[in-house]
């Protein structure tokens, strides 16, 4: 039983596409997070949602939009995607913040 | 006052040796210093973290010396194995905020 997992993952996809990624836990924790992941390995943190509520919203493009319809999902929703948007992007969870976070395998997306 | 910088961004040690990443914050708020390790293809996972309460951290082979008055912490590695190869990210939190350092890729040569 994968602990957190994320679909689909990989992802090739035209500019000006819009995509979705699912993110599902099973760990029963109460904050999620969406991470991306740059070519240079930098992890830079999007967004994180605690019971369903949005936390942090990171300077991200609102082209992102993230969507939590119960605590065990949290999806990303990308709209008018770009070529700088090529990334890997990881979910995680953890019970509480500043507790240990479980990711995904990631999402490679990788914008033609 | 948000940065975590972390170096070497590259470390290459020889099996068996000692492996030592840096990190260095600023905000003195800060509570909670986790490292994590990646390996290629993976998500980060959890290696060990400490708050600042304690001044050292161990874990098998793997330690977290904390120094509170200079604002860093490292991450030692005893007996580096082949295995350890991978990409170590330190990070510091405090409420909502977790800064990442850059990330380290560590090789170990057989």
């Amino acid at each position: 039983d994968t602990a957190v997992s994320q679909t689909p993952k990989y992802l090739v996809t035209q500019m000006g596409n819009d995509k979705s990624i699912k993110c599902e836990q099973n760990l029963g924790h109460d904050t999620m997070y969406w991470y991306k992941q740059d070519s240079k390995k930098f992890l830079k943190i999007m967004f994180s949602y605690n019971n369903k509520e949005l936390i942090i919203n990171e300077t991200v493009p609102n082209r992102f939009s993230p969507k939590s319809p119960d605590k065990a999902h949290l999806n990303l929703h990308i709209n008018s995607l770009e070529l700088g948007d090529s990334a890997v992007y990881f979910c995680a969870s953890s019970q509480k913040l500043n507790t240990e976070a479980f990711f995904g395998q990631g999402t490679r997306l990788t914008v033609v | 006052q948000q940065q975590v910088k972390q170096s070497p961004q590259s470390l290459i040690v020889q099996k068996g040796g000692i492996s030592i990443i840096n990190c260095a914050y600023e905000n003195t708020a800060f509570d909670y210093f986790p490292w994590y390790q990646q390996f290629p293809g993976k998500g980060p996972a959890l290696l060990i973290a400490i708050r600042p309460d304690v001044s050292e951290k161990k874990e098998g082979r793997f330690t977290i010396s904390f120094n509170k008055s200079a604002k860093q912490f490292s991450l030692h590695i005893m007996d580096s194995q082949p295995g350890d190869s991978a990409t170590y990210f330190c990070a510091a939190s405090k409420g909502y905020q977790l800064i990442w350092g850059a990330g380290t890729k560590l090789i170990i040569k057989p």
